[in-house]
């Protein structure tokens, strides 16, 4: 067990919707990462976000947001969503500032129909 | 920027068999390299990482790791394999300029008992 939890593991939607996918990071970690698994891009680093803060950024489309919030869990909102938006959705987080993430939650398999 | 090339997408071995995974990066200067492993539904797991010293590094589960730096690889290896190492592989390289890790595609790998 990592000690990251992600909510919902599956999620199935249309096109044009809006989604929330959240995450909680392990205990005592400041840092929460966000990144999107799919076939045809691999894994691709979106949003990283530290004590509530915006740290570092990567390759999130316009219709992608991120917060983090005071008791640390984060949420990502996609809207607007589009059939090349189907992947799955991974939070990871870390202790520290500048460092790679550690601990990986299990993931939301987001479906778009 | 850096990127990471895993020529092998997919493998299958048979349970005894030697494996060796191959990894290169792009980047001239200095990088940190890691292997991840994710078994069926499970979460991104650390098998290994290099950030300076010796070359060979030795994972869990028996898995090891050499950095050549003249060749650009990172590539794992393990003597023998067990059905139980049947996951997808994934190698990540940070640098000195982003500790953000980029990832490589993925090799799925299969065991056959």
């Amino acid at each position: 067990d990592s000690g990251v939890t992600q909510t919902p593991k599956h999620l199935i939607t249309a096109t044009g919707q809006r989604v929330t996918l959240r995450c909680s990071p392990r205990s005592g970690d400041l840092s929460v990462y966000w990144y999107q698994q799919s076939l045809d891009q691999g894994l691709q680093f979106l949003i990283q976000y530290y004590n509530g803060e915006e740290r570092a950024k990567g390759n999130i489309l316009e219709r992608f947001s991120a917060q983090q919030f005071p008791d640390l869990h984060s949420e990502l909102n996609l809207s607007s969503l589009e059939l090349g938006d189907s992947a799955l959705y991974f939070c990871a987080s870390s202790a520290g500032r500048d460092n790679q993430p550690q601990h990986f939650g299990d993931g939301t398999r987001l479906s778009i129909l | 920027a850096q990127s990471v090339s895993q020529h092998n997408h997919h493998v299958i071995l048979s349970e005894a068999a030697s494996l060796e995974l191959g990894c290169n990066y792009s980047y001239g200067g200095t990088v940190n390299l890691f292997w991840y492993v994710q078994y069926p539904g499970q979460h991104l797991q650390l098998l290994l990482k290099y950030f300076s010293g010796d070359p060979l590094v030795k994972g869990i589960k028996g898995f090891e790791a050499e950095f050549i730096k003249s060749k650009f690889s990172f590539n794992l290896r393990k003597p023998s394999v067990q059905w139980s190492d049947t996951a997808e592989y994934f190698c990540a390289v940070n640098t000195g300029r982003s500790y953000i890790p980029t990832f490589g595609r993925g090799t799925s790998l299969i065991v056959h008992p």
